[in-house]
Parts: C-alpha cells; sequence; structure tokens
C-alpha cells in the first residue's frame, strides 16, 4: 500500500513570508507526527495527533509555528513569518495506534524548507 | 532528555563488524532504532520493549538492558548497504513521540 507522503518536496521562501506544508499519513493510521531535522542533527519532535485527541504541541519551538489535522488523516503544518532558522526538512510520521514507546513509525520523505 | 549515541562515526570495510550504543539518564521502557540513508526518510529497523531483550534481523541484531538504560545494535558482516546514519529513539515522557538520538554515521567501503 501507499507509504506517508508529503508535498511539497521542496519549499524555497524569504524570510518573513509564510509556509505550510502538508502530510499524507497511512491510511488506517490514527497516530501523526511532525519532526524537524536541521543539517547533520536528529529529529527533533514538534507536534504529535491521535485521534481525535486534543494535540500534543510541546515540542512546537514557537508560537509561528501551527498544525491542524482534518477529519483524522491529511495534516498541515503551518509556519508563518519564516526566519532563516526555520531552515530544515520537516519529517511526518505516522503509526497504527497511541503509544508511540511501543509502535514502528512510518515516516515520509520530507520537505526540505530553504529560507532566504 | 535526549538519548546519546556513541559513536558519533563509524568507517568500516565490508565485512568488519561495529556497535553502536545508545543511553539515557532516565528510566528506558523501549528502544527504536531506524536508518536513513541521505537524502531519504528514515527507515524503520526493531524495536526493543523488554528488559534485556535482544532482536535480530539478518546481520543486524540489538539489545536493550533496562537496568543499565541503554541499547546496543550490532551490524555483523557489513555489507554497503549498511551504510547510512543509525539512530535510536526513546519514548518522551508523555509517551507521545520519539526523542531521537543525534545519530550515528556509518560508512562502509570495498
Amino acid at each position: 500500500g501507499a507509504g506517508v507522503s508529503q508535498s511539497p518536496s521542496n519549499k524555497v521562501t524569504e524570510k518573513g513570508k509564510d509556509v505550510e506544508l502538508r502530510c499524507d499519513p497511512i491510511s488506517g493510521h490514527t497516530a501523526l507526527y511532525w519532526y524537524r531535522q536541521s543539517l547533520g542533527q536528529g529529529l527533533e519532535f514538534l507536534i504529535y495527533f491521535q485521534g481525535n485527541s486534543a494535540p500534543d504541541k510541546s515540542g512546537l519551538p514557537s508560537d509561528r509555528f501551527s498544525a491542524e489535522r482534518t477529519g483524522g488523516s491529511v495534516s498541515t503544518l503551518t509556519i508563518q513569518r519564516t526566519q532563516q532558522e526555520d531552515s530544515a526538512v520537516y519529517l511526518c510520521a505516522s503509526s497504527l495506534g497511541s503509544s508511540a514507546g511501543q509502535e514502528t513509525q512510518y515516516f515520509g520523505p520530507g520537505t526540505r524548507l530553504l529560507v532566504l | 532528555q535526549q538519548p546519546v549515541q556513541s559513536p558519533q562515526a563509524v568507517i568500516l570495510r565490508e565485512g568488519e563488524d561495529a556497535v553502536i550504543n545508545c543511553s539515557s539518564s532516565k528510566a528506558l521502557y523501549s528502544v527504536h532504532w531506524y536508518r536513513q540513508k541521505h537524502g531519504e526518510a528514515p527507515v524503520f529497523l526493531m524495536i526493543l520493549l523488554k528488559g534485556g531483550e535482544q532482536k535480530g534481523h539478518d546481520k543486524i541484531s540489538a539489545s536493550f538492558n533496562e537496568k543499565k538504560q541503554q541499547s546496543s545494535l550490532y551490524l555483523t558482516a557489513s555489507q554497503l548497504s549498511y551504510s547510512g546514519t543509525y539512530f535510536c529513539g526513546t519514548a518522551n515522557q508523555a509517551g507521545t513521540a520519539l526523542i531521537f538520538g543525534k545519530g550515528t554515521t556509518l560508512s562502509v567501503s570495498s
């Protein structure tokens, strides 16, 4: 079956502009995660959605970052007033259920964001 | 807290073995291992859920010592395809996401 898909694959924007990144999880997966990977760094957790529960936003680095998940499926990560330090690869992952510690997370190919 | 991986980088010839370690200052209930090739998404390798558990497939295996709060990934008779960055991940306190280490870069040459 289809894996996690993300769009766009690459995004170049000017400092101060807003960007939207999209994630389509694997069908039937109720948990969805956003991570950020800066050059040469590990994966930094941003936000987690599980079904209709309130999302865990504890990893969002500032109030310029927000995300929503419509209908329990597609998710959009929005970065407002982008800064150069926002440049990174944004990865989305999904898993079957609700226990991140015990489940395989399947990652999408990521969106490479470059803020000029 | 972010788990600590060591070493940061390993260079091997085909057929050689390597060990990558992952340790945490907090109690661990599970450890996940992923491999990421350059420009690609991380790919799941295995999860270890129980103290003292060992798992493996093909020539890659791992152990998890809950008491020592550490896990080790063993790559035996390495192949060119093993090259990439290996990440260990542990669940955050809320159990809602994984906290990953900074990664260990493995380079295998012929």
